[in-house]
């Protein structure tokens, strides 16, 4: 079964320094989205991408948060100076139609020191 | 007002109850509605999507009331295995807080 696959599982990194999380949704999906949960809260909606392009963002994602996806496969989330507060679960998921069911990622624990 | 608001409880119900959650959501234009389950630490799983006209999967039933802006899904015979946290979702983008359950034995 075709599923979303991220790395990596768990990052630890200093306060200030640039991360990388990476994404590899499902293969025909057209939609792609980023999310995360702060331990014992919500998830939140962070970006949602399509067509190469930014379709919509929450006020979560501020000038230290990018999305790309370099090469039709990878989809990457880039926090340029991480702050303790970005300490969270970042999921990533993907669907074919836009409003449709999400398939999400086993996540990327990120953790700020 | 929050764009969607889910009771976090926690339930705590025993093996075999039935169990209905309720979720409200604030844009009228919404489009699409569904339930997730999420286990501990885990990332969100699809339970239903839910529809006008309801839409049943064995023990569970969901429904949306568009002209009251709720959605609910009912859970009957509940077992041990059903204890997650269960996130009503509003066009892929609107996450409640989720509602804890705990079935007991």
């Amino acid at each position: 079964e075709p599923e979303v696959t991220q790395t990596p599982s768990h990052q630890v990194t200093q306060m200030g320094q640039e991360v990388i999380l990476r994404c590899v949704p499902i293969s025909n999906h057209l939609y792609f989205y980023w999310y995360r949960q702060i331990l014992g809260q919500k998830v939140e909606f962070l970006v949602s991408f399509y067509n190469n392009e930014i379709s919509e963002k929450s006020e979560i994602f501020d000038d230290q948060f990018s999305v790309e996806r370099p090469d039709g496969s990878n989809f990457t989330l880039k926090i340029r100076s991480t702050k303790l507060e970005d300490s969270a679960m970042y999921f990533c998921a993907s669907t074919w139609l836009e409003g449709g069911e999400l398939f999400f990622g086993e996540g990327s624990r990120l953790t700020v020191l | 007002r929050k764009e969607v608001e889910q009771d976090p409880g926690p339930f705590n119900v025993p093996e075999g109850a039935t169990v209905a959650f309720n979720c409200t959501y604030s844009n009228s234009a919404s489009q699409s509605f569904f339930w997730y389950r999420q286990d501990c630490r885990k990332e969100p799983k699809l339970l239903m999507s839910v529809y006008s006209s309801g839409n049943e999967d064995g023990r569970f039933t969901a429904q949306l009331n568009r002209a009251s802006q709720y959605i609910s899904l009912l859970i009957r015979d509940s077992k041990l295995s059903d204890s997650a946290t269960y996130l009503c979702v509003v066009d892929d983008m609107r996450f409640g807080a989720g509602t804890r359950l705990t079935v007991k034995p």
